[in-house]
């Protein structure tokens, strides 16, 4: 079975500071891991994704992740939040042994203060 | 690149009525499209896994007969939801996988669904 958690529902970050969002995966294979971003009333916007190689991913609008096997994780971070950062965070896994479906997790609500 | 389109973006109908809801892929062609529905405040779920020129594989608890999946061609599925009652209102989006190299999933705006 596949899963992911999101620990974190709802981060709040002033514009400027850092933000790390925090994904934790279940997957028996090997995964292959997306951070997915949705503003209100929108689709999903694919951020990032890791498939092999350097477990540092960087991604569109100054993201990157990072895979640790060891810790089944794959957080998000940005290192200056910009107020147009304030959206829903989805990180999601899936693989070729399960069709690439994906699971997806709860969702981390980011909201950024001035 | 890899952009998904979804027609009607809102959808307004009485109860009992039938809407078909269109997933396009506009500049790629998806072997594989996915129906997901989606709950205020809450995470996507997957409805169903459509296949062009083959049935839809539905998940569990997911009607096949109520959300009707057509995959008609490498571009374009559609979501038919049969008789919609009030609580079917929900926000519908799909998704498509490339043709070529296609591990990654791809997502349309998504259509809100508000049944009367």
């Amino acid at each position: 079975a596949q899963s992911v958690t999101q620990p974190d529902i709802h981060i709040t970050v002033s514009e400027g500071a850092s933000l790390e969002l925090r994904c934790n995966y279940s997957y028996g294979a090997t995964p292959y891991l997306f951070w997915y971003v949705q503003s209100p009333g929108q689709g999903l916007q694919l951020l990032l994704k890791y498939f092999s190689g350097d477990t540092l991913v960087q991604g569109i609008k100054g993201f990157e992740a990072e895979f640790k096997r060891s810790q089944s994780s794959f957080n998000l971070r940005k290192p200056s939040v910009h107020w147009s950062d304030a959206a829903e965070y989805f990180c999601a896994v899936g693989g070729s042994s399960n069709d690439y479906k994906l699971s997806f997790g709860a969702g981390t609500t980011v909201t950024v203060r001035a | 690149g890899a952009v998904v389109s979804q027609h009607p973006s809102w959808v307004i109908c009485k109860s009992g009525t039938s809407v078909k809801i269109e997933c396009r892929s506009l500049d790629f062609q998806a072997t594989t499209m996915f129906w997901y529905r989606q709950f205020p405040k809450q995470s996507l779920m997957l409805m169903a896994t459509s296949n062009e020129g083959s049935k839809a594989t539905y998940e569990q608890g997911v009607e096949k007969d109520k959300f009707l999946i057509n995959h008609a061609s490498l571009t374009l599925s559609t979501l038919t939801v049969t008789s919609a009652h009030p609580e079917d209102s929900s926000f519908y989006i799909c998704s498509a996988r490339d043709r070529i190299g296609g591990e990654t999933q791809y997502f349309g705006p998504g259509t809100r669904l508000l049944v009367l």
